[in-house]
């Protein structure tokens, strides 16, 4: 049974680009949250899908974007770059049902993104 | 808001040593609370959980109990292995004000020697 599996594993852009992180949710999940974690720092929440539509969005600006895919995938879309960009990029799934439910959230490996 | 607070690190033990970190936390409802450990190179493991006061989360030697006197759910080992050697994240979820999302802390950074 695999785990939430992130794609890149690493990816390198240049200030002003546009990147787009993918996400695939443990099976039998149907939310899926994405967090950025800078270096030596926690998780910070960017947002939550539940039934392909945006339920939850934490502090970040209008230039961070996502979807949910009807198969319960999920992109995150990141439009012009900055330096302050750069960080790990975490995707988490959590249990089928009501995403307000306490269910753990089961984290991937994350997408490293360096901004040059 | 919400914030968790973590005990200023790293930590550094020898194998055997007991093992503790701090963790507060400020909440406007009622908080779960959880502790994640990450291992270099990869994401995110759920150690522990504890959903109301004065419950005890436990797995694989490791105890933390919410203490909603105090605000605190510290982490605690009793002999700690040089495998134990990760970053440790305290972090709640405050379903009533912000959902499902996780507030984490800083990270402590936990290096056992042989």
């Amino acid at each position: 049974d695999a785990g939430v599996t992130q794609s890149p594993t690493h990816l390198i852009k240049t200030r002003g680009q546009q990147v787009t992180l993918r996400c695939s949710p443990k099976s039998g999940h149907d939310t899926v949250s994405w967090y950025q974690q800078a270096l030596g720092q926690g998780p910070q929440f960017i947002f939550q899908y539940y039934e392909e539509e945006e339920r939850q969005r934490g502090n970040f600006p209008d230039r961070f974007s996502g979807h949910q895919f009807p198969n319960y995938s999920s992109e995150l879309n990141v439009n012009a770059l900055l330096l302050g960009d750069s960080a790990l990029y975490l995707c988490a799934s959590s249990l089928l049902g009501d995403p307000y439910s306490n269910q753990p959230q089961h984290f991937g490996d994350g997408t490293r993104l360096s901004i040059l | 808001g919400n914030s968790v607070t973590q005990m200023e690190g790293p930590v550094t033990l020898s194998e055997e040593a007991f093992l503790t970190i701090n963790c507060t936390y400020t909440a406007t409802g009622y908080p779960s609370l959880f502790w994640y450990v990450q291992y270099p190179g990869e994401g995110l493991q759920l150690l522990l959980k504890a959903t109301k006061a004065d419950d005890k989360g436990s797995n694989k030697g490791f105890e933390a109990t919410y203490r909603k006197e105090t605000t605190s759910f510290h982490l605690e080992k009793g002999s700690v292995q040089v495998s134990d050697s990760a970053v440790y994240f305290c972090a709640l979820s405050d379903l009533e004000t912000s959902g499902s999302r996780l507030t984490f802390g800083e990270g402590t950074q936990l290096t056992v020697n042989p």
